[in-house]
């Protein structure tokens, strides 16, 4: 099956300091997500990129769709303590059953005041 | 409004015990979707409901069975449940759109004694 590689693992930052997050695929996706996780809580969406080579900001947050299609990164600027939580990416296939997302394993990032 | 809601927030269910967890979205998503989530781990993909027929089973055992009611609702039915069945529970739904982004309710923390 189809398999993403998210790096880093995890992240400890000073508050302020500017975070980058990427991900990687064998595989093409139609859409790439970017979702952060709190403790407990749901994945809540942050960024969606439907276009290769798309670049999309959201606030302190940029994302850009790779070119191949196979992968993602994510920028977090001026980082806050409330950015604290996991980040997940998922490639997403839409097929006519629904749409199929295949997820990272999360990167855990923890920012110091 | 992007919001998904699920009840109830938190289960506690006894392995003979018969439970049921409830999704909503009133988006007029077309595709309804349970996951399944241990901690520190990305969601696992349970079942998709599309056009309120069951489109994607995962392999779930039959102690866990879906129901969608009408476009709206979404219902897991659990029944003897296993201790390592313990987990964050979470219902998403989409459009079924070109444009497909997922919305994630913020769970049911479920554990079983």
């Amino acid at each position: 099956g189809q398999q993403l590689n998210q790096s880093p693992q995890s992240m400890f930052i000073q508050e302020g300091e500017d975070v980058s997050m990427n991900c990687t695929s064998s595989s093409i996706f139609n859409t790439w997500l970017w979702y952060k996780q709190d403790p407990g809580e749901g994945p809540v969406l942050l960024i969606a990129l439907y276009k290769a080579g798309e670049l999309t900001s959201n606030g302190r947050l940029t994302a850009q769709f790779g070119i191949t299609r196979k992968d993602s990164f994510l920028n977090i600027s001026a980082s806050i303590p409330s950015d604290v939580g996991i980040y997940f990416c998922a490639g997403q296939l839409l097929e006519t059953s629904g749409s199929r997302l295949t997820f990272g394993e999360g990167t855990q990032l923890t920012v110091n005041p | 409004d992007t919001e998904v809601t699920q009840t109830p927030k938190h289960l506690v269910m006894g392995m003979t015990n018969k439970k049921s967890l409830k999704c909503e979205q009133h988006m007029g998503h077309r595709a309804m979707y349970w996951y399944k989530q241990k901690a520190k781990k990305p969601p696992e993909l349970m079942f998709v409901y599309s056009y309120e027929k069951l489109s994607i089973n995962e392999s779930v055992p039959s102690r866990f069975s879906p129901e969608c009611p009408n476009s709206s609702l979404l219902n897991l039915h659990l029944h003897a449940l296993q201790p390592e069945d313990s987990a964050l529970y979470l219902c998403a739904s989409s459009q079924l759109a070109t444009w497909e982004e997922q919305y994630f309710g913020p769970g049911t923390r479920l554990t079983v004694t």
